[in-house]
């Protein structure tokens, strides 16, 4: 049990398809991330949620669209994604007190995505 | 941005001590030193973080000199489940800095029967 927990694990999709990844924390957590990882590369931060309020966005393309309903709920919506997106995609929370004190992240295990 | 350095890969036996090094030259003053372990299609784990000296935890230690501008990481007598990826960062005080960290390929230690 990490804390974090993503759905679904596994998903494969067409390029014209729609899905959802889903990411909740159950740690108490008010930061929320979405992080893509691909084979042989480093993690890549792709959004960042602080109080419910995007706080970065790091040049991901369109096609791609996060969601934070509330602190403990992390959405990223998908529609026509390309071969090049398959990937491991992984949602993180962490505490952010902005006091100075620091707070490591808590990640999930993530959602492998195949683009067929 | 305070980039790392650590080496790609290491090998060792189990019961040995294993000292993992990484280099942060550019580390900012309200940087913290964080390791992060990974195994194959599993999100990273927080292992330990510290600013300076030595900090001692039930799996690690991270021993982090004066000038800052290195630490390194020490697993005493590892298991065949440490095989796994480590990554150091630096950075990452609050989620407003934790957005700039920048994750390397980290050291991928192979523990050995």
């Amino acid at each position: 049990e990490t804390g974090v927990t993503q759905t679904p694990r596994h998903l494969v999709m067409g390029m014209t398809n729609k899905k959802s990844l889903k990411c909740e924390q159950h740690l108490g957590h008010n930061a929320m991330y979405w992080y893509k990882q691909s084979a042989k590369k480093p993690l890549e931060l792709m959004f960042v949620y602080s109080l419910e309020e995007r706080v970065e966005n790091n040049s991901v393309p369109s096609r791609f669209s996060p969601e934070c309903p509330n602190s403990s709920h992390l959405f990223l919506h998908l529609h026509t994604l390309q071969p090049e997106d398959s990937a491991l995609y992984l949602c993180a929370s962490s505490q952010d007190r902005g006091t100075g004190a620091a707070q490591p992240q808590h990640f999930g295990d993530g959602t492998r995505l195949s683009i067929l | 941005l305070a980039k790392t350095t650590q080496p790609i890969s290491m090998d060792s036996y189990e019961g040995q001590e294993v000292n993992i090094t990484c280099s942060h030259n550019n580390i900012a003053t309200n940087d913290y030193i964080t390791w992060y372990q990974q195994f194959p299609s599993q999100g990273p784990r927080f292992i330990i973080q510290g600013y300076k000296t030595k900090v001692t935890n039930e799996v690690a230690s991270l021993f982090i000199p004066a000038d800052r501008k290195s630490s390194t990481l020490s697993l005493p007598r590892v298991s065949l489940s440490d095989t796994a990826v480590y990554y150091c960062l630096v950075g990452g005080d609050n989620a407003g800095n934790n957005r700039k960290l920048i994750w390397g390929l980290g050291t991928s230690l192979a523990v050995n029967p």
